[in-house]
């Protein structure tokens, strides 16, 4: 079974520009999450979608944070305008079951290491 | 949403048991007890879960106690690949599947 599809693996950009990064999630699994991980620290969810619907976006940062998943398959988060601290690693995962259910487990893809300068 | 609390890092040797304890004063009735390993460089896995007494796969032990305000990982016979940072969670179905990660335990494992 395939995992969890990141890209790009890496992106350098200077601030104010604006970047976009992708996932795939594995086949089947309906609640898709991003998450931020900055160096040193856990991940932090910014947005949890089931299906193409938002469950919980209540830490992204909607000023400059976007993210979509239409057809309820691939994702996208963008960034517009990026700023210095949104230098961190940005992790999709997936998960089969719906969210609340016992055994939730969650299948992390290798993620995007952002830098912005 | 309980907070936990577990060591900012730990170091063993291989071949050695390591036991990660976690600290969840505030567990709610309906929390499971939920661990991750992650490498560098890599997103989090899923090592086990429980809700209380004993859980047993084929990585790693999970022992819950009767009051349920911790909960002890344990690695049988770690070796350098073991080493990563190991995160505790808790939450349950009022979490509607949030994951909230504190900062884990490093765990360095040494020849």
């Amino acid at each position: 079974e395939a995992g969890v599809a990141q890209s790009p693996r890496y992106k350098i950009i200077e601030k104010r520009q604006s970047v976009a990064f992708w996932c795939n999630p594995i086949s089947g699994h309906a609640t898709l999450y991003w998450y931020q991980q900055i160096l040193g620290q856990g991940p932090k969810l910014l947005i949890q979608f089931q299906n193409n619907g938002v469950v919980d976006d209540s830490q992204l940062p909607k000023d400059r944070f976007s993210a979509e998943r239409l057809k309820g398959v691939d994702s996208t988060l963008k960034i517009q305008p990026a700023k210095l601290e949104d230098s961190a690693v940005y992790l999709c995962a997936s998960s089969s079951r719906r969210p609340g259910a016992v055994g939730n487990e969650q299948f992390f893809g290798p993620g995007t290491r952002l830098t912005v300068l | 949403l309980a907070k936990t609390t577990q060591p900012i890092s730990m170091d063993s040797y291989e071949g050695q048991e390591v036991n990660i304890t976690c600290s969840h004063n505030n567990i709610a009735t309906n929390d499971y007890i939920t661990w991750y390993q992650q490498f560098p460089s890599q997103g989090p896995r899923f090592i086990i879960q429980g809700y209380k007494t004993k859980v047993t796969n084929e990585v790693a032990s999970l022992f819950i106690p009767a009051d349920r305000k911790s909960s002890t990982l344990s690695l049988p016979r770690v070796s350098l690949s073991d080493t990563a940072v190991y995160y505790c969670l808790v939450g349950g179905l009022l979490m509607a599947g949030k994951l909230i990660f504190g900062q884990g335990t490093e765990l360095s494992v040494k020849p």
